[in-house]
């Protein structure tokens, strides 16, 4: 089966800083979805990436799929508080095949404190 | 703005007892899913819904969960009995069109249920 890994699992920056969290694939990614989560809440959809190479902005998120399609990354500029939270990827998960099943398989997430 | 449904948003239990888990998706989604998830982990598919048809629940316990849209609308998940590693919790999304491997088809997600099991 499809897994993910996300580093850093946590990270601590300081307001105004730039950031990156990563998110490798064991397989190759069919489609690559960047969510963020406040604690306790639901997901909010961020980006998604299909093509290799793809490289998607909103507002001061930059999300990348690498060339392979193995590996994603998001980058924050100049952090603000109200970017703390996790951020999830997921992605279309081969194991589900026809029928319409797009269930997606998700990292664990990586943890962002804004410090003031 | 059109927005996810999901009742109760807490839920303490003893093991053993049975507990249901309310969806309302946005108005006009086809697609249901219902994930699980543990703290510290990302979520986990139990269930996918094509309007009242179910595509996907090869992750669903079956011998304790069961899942029903009846009219293609609103979704209940069900625990029958609770355990304690059921502890976690309960996101409902939708999603406006059918799905497919590879194809870009965004799901909202709702504010999910937290479930305690004592």
């Amino acid at each position: 089966s499809q897994e993910l890994e996300q580093s850093p699992q946590s990270l601590i920056v300081q307001e105004g800083k730039n950031l990156t969290i990563n998110c490798t694939s064991s397989k190759t990614l069919y489609g690559l979805y960047w969510y963020k989560q406040k604690y306790g809440e639901g997901l909010i959809f961020l980006m998604m990436l299909q093509k290799g190479g793809e490289e998607k902005s909103h507002e001061k998120i930059t999300a990348k799929l690498d060339e392979k399609k193995q590996q994603s990354s998001l980058h924050i500029t100049a952090s603000q508080p109200s970017h703390a939270g996790i951020y999830l990827c997921g992605a279309d998960d081969p194991r589900y095949s026809g029928g319409g099943a797009d269930g997606l398989t998700f990292g664990k997430g990586t943890h962002l404190i804004i410090q003031p | 703005e059109a927005e996810v449904a999901q009742s109760p948003r807490y839920k303490i239990t003893e093991k053993s007892q049975a507990v249901a888990f309310w969806c309302d998706p946005i108005s006009g989604h086809a697609t249901l899913y219902w994930y699980r998830q543990i703290l510290g982990q990302g979520p986990e598919l139990l269930v996918q819904f094509q309007d009242e048809s179910v595509v996907d629940d090869s992750q669903l316990p079956k011998d304790r969960f069961s899942a029903e849209r009846l009219k293609g609308v609103d979704s209940t998940l069900k625990i029958q009995p609770a355990e304690l590693g059921d502890s976690a919790m309960y996101l409902c999304a939708s999603s406006f069109q059918v799905g497919g491997r590879g194809r870009f088809n965004e799901q909202f997600f709702g504010p999910g249920t937290r479930l305690t099991v004592l």
